[in-house]
């Protein structure tokens, strides 16, 4: 069965700096998406990504974020400058029934 | 907006006994749908509801959803300890696609 996957499954930074998130969603899926969580608090949606573009993103997704699909498979998310309340889990989710990847756990120190 | 409201939040319950969590939510959508989260780990998709009156199950879970009351709930039959882990419940926006998300029902199950 195929499987979304995600790396690295532990990030570690300083404030300040950028992190790329990666993640591979499944093959033939059109729409993608970006959640987090930050540690026991609910999941909340970041962006959705549908035919190379961008085609809802929330609150939480403002400057400092930015998603790409550089190559055709993987699905990136980008945080420019961290900030301590960027750490959270980062889950990628694909398809139309969103399936979600294992995520990507972000610490900023 | 979409709005989601979870209850109850945190349930402990005793192996065998029967218990239901309920997802109320505010406007129209789509679909819904239940996922599994364990500690440190990602979200397991346990089930979509399409329509009103659906209704599936899985083992000793069952999931149903009346769209006319915004309601789903998730009907836990005979608990064993396997299934301690928090739920959440995530209807999907007509307008967009996104899921919104429930504040989660922590389950604990006490052999």
């Amino acid at each position: 069965e195929p499987e979304v996957t995600q790396t690295p499954s532990h990030q570690v930074t300083q404030m300040g700096q950028e992190v790329i998130l990666r993640c591979v969603p499944i093959s033939n899926h059109l729409y993608f998406y970006w959640y987090r969580q930050i540690l026991g608090q609910k999941v909340e949606f970041l962006v959705s990504f549908y035919n190379n573009e961008i085609s809802e993103k929330s609150e939480i997704f403002d400057d400092q974020f930015s998603v790409e699909r550089p190559d055709g498979s993987n699905f990136t998310l980008k945080i420019r400058s961290t900030k301590l309340e960027d750490s959270a889990m980062y889950f990628c989710a694909s398809g139309y029934e969103q399936y979600f990847g294992p995520g990507t756990r972000l610490t900023v120190t | 907006e979409l709005k989601v409201e979870q209850n109850p939040l945190f349930l402990s319950m005793q192996e065998g006994k029967n218990y239901t969590i309920y997802c109320n939510y505010s406007t129209t959508s789509d679909r819904l749908y239940w996922y599994r989260q364990d500690p440190g780990k990602s979200l397991e998709s346990l089930f979509v509801l399409l329509s009103n009156g659906a209704v599936k199950q899985e083992g000793r879970l069952m999931a149903s959803l009346d769209t006319k009351a915004r309601l789903s709930t998730l009907h836990i039959t005979a608990a064993v300890h396997d299934l301690s882990a928090t739920y959440f419940c995530a209807p999907r926006e007509d307008s967009n696609y996104q899921l919104i998300w429930g504040a989660g029902t922590k389950l604990i199950i006490k052999p």
